[in-house]
């Protein structure tokens, strides 16, 4: 079967550094997607890999490992706006999206 | 009005009324989606329509009726249901060719009593 893993929830403090760790069993790969959702709110895009390596997009960063099936969202000068979910998802070989159960985080002072 | 907008955001029902949830982006989009939304569990897709046909209907019990009247808006008819139909029912959009890339709405939060 397919499955997307991540951590429930994870901690960290306001102005520091923290990595969401995302691994996939798919059927295929056609690219890996983070979105973000605020409490209430709906879920935002937020990144996409398809090749190996690390995007940079302002204080979030994404790297992606094909071979290792795995993936992580860096988070940079964390912010109290920063708490939220974080949801991996991945597109297979039928171009379906396969998503984790997204991972809580909070920011605390 | 922009991206993604979702009627109603609450509701509340008991198992033996009906009710509509509707959608409708403004993106100029394609394709569009619903999702159920259950806590700790991944997105649920359960309707895909593309160009106003349905695509994809993944095992959804067939108590639940969609309705695509035009390639911006959409429906989920609801007739009476069960408790565990209680979540968050997100509809979403995207363009042909960045089918990853979605446009969510802020959802209807349905409570099914």
């Amino acid at each position: 079967g397919q499955n997307i893993d991540q951590p429930t929830e994870m901690t960290a403090t306001e102005g520091a550094i923290v990595q969401i760790n995302c691994t996939y069993q798919t059927s295929g790969f056609n690219g890996l997607f983070w979105y973000q959702q605020h409490a209430g709110e709906a879920p935002t895009f937020l990144s996409y890999n398809v090749l190996d390596g690390l995007e940079e997009k302002g204080r979030f960063s994404s790297f992606l490992s094909r071979s290792k099936g795995y993936s992580y969202l860096l988070l940079k000068e964390l912010q109290m706006k920063d708490s939220a979910s974080y949801l991996c998802a991945v597109l297979d070989s039928n171009y379906q999206l396969i998503w984790g159960a997204g991972t809580k985080l909070i920011i605390k002072p | 009005e922009t991206g993604v907008t979702q009627t109603p955001r609450h509701l509340v029902m008991g198992m033996t009324n009906k009710k509509s949830l509707k959608c409708e982006q403004h993106l100029g989009h394609n394709a569009m989606y619903w999702y159920k939304q259950s806590a700790k569990k991944p997105l649920e897709l359960m309707f895909v329509y593309n160009f106003k046909e349905q695509t994809e209907n993944n095992s959804v019990p067939s108590r639940f009726s969609p309705e695509c009247p035009n390639s911006s808006h959409l429906v989920l008819h609801l007739p009476p249901l069960q408790p565990e139909d209680s979540a968050l029912y997100l509809c979403a959009s995207s363009q042909e060719g960045t089918v990853g890339e979605l446009f969510f709405g802020e959802g209807s939060r349905l409570t099914v009593l």
